[in-house]
């Protein structure tokens, strides 16, 4: 068990270029998700996936950010046009199974700086 | 909607001090879950414990303890002779529904030496 991988660790781009984040999560583990945290914020949600399924997606979720899980094992999130706003630590989890009260696995993060 | 609030951004206490993390949820639902984590500097969330809604028992594990409290929708975490290495940002989180960790904004807890 190597635990949530996230890559890279720190990503700084200019305004309006797209960037592209993956997550590779604990072997076996159905669920995975994605949150973002701001400095001195708690991590929010942005979305998550059963299998290769996007079950849910928050608000925050804009039309410029895309998140995918192909194969049901590694996911990619984009985010296109990046904006200054984009900036934050953007933070994978994954949990075994479906229950309501599984605890997250959460990886390192991706800290995002955008110029 | 549901809510955590944590009201202490910052605690700064010298080592081996007890010290004690509140936080405070708000759901409509009569079942949900509880947990708190802990991000040290690295950023990685640890998970510290997980509580149901309808176990209102205290927990101590170590120097860990967790008070919880549904008549006033408290679910505080007492660490017991700080350490240095307990250093980092604690967070509450409540989970009801489909399954989405809602974080408090979490506490800064310095231990010094």
């Amino acid at each position: 068990d190597t635990g949530v991988s996230q890559d890279p660790r720190h990503k700084i781009t200019k305004r309006g270029q797209n960037v592209t984040f993956r997550c590779d999560p604990i072997s076996e583990h159905n669920r995975l998700y994605w949150y973002r945290q701001t400095l001195g914020q708690g991590p929010e949600f942005l979305t998550y996936f059963q299998n290769e399924a996007q079950l849910e997606k928050s608000r925050l979720l804009s039309d410029r950010f895309s998140a995918e899980r192909p194969k049901g094992s590694f996911s990619t999130l984009e985010i296109q046009r990046t904006e200054q706003g984009d900036s934050a630590m953007y933070l994978c989890a994954s949990s075994p199974r479906d229950g309501l009260n599984e605890k997250l696995f959460f990886g390192s993060g991706t800290q995002l700086s955008v110029l | 909607a549901q809510k955590v609030t944590q009201a202490q951004t910052e605690i700064s206490v010298v080592e081996k001090e007890d010290v004690t993390l509140d936080c405070v949820y708000e759901t409509r639902d009569t079942t949900y879950y509880l947990f708190w984590y802990k991000q040290p500097p690295s950023g990685e969330l640890v998970f510290l414990i997980r509580r149901n809604s309808f176990d209102e028992q205290n927990e101590i594990s170590g120097r860990y303890s967790w008070n919880f409290q549904k008549s006033t929708s408290s679910f505080n975490f007492t660490i017991t002779a700080s350490q240095v290495v307990d250093s980092a940002v604690y967070f509450c989180a409540l989970i009801q529904g489909a399954q989405k960790l809602v974080f408090g904004q979490g506490t800064r807890l310095t231990i010094n030496p």
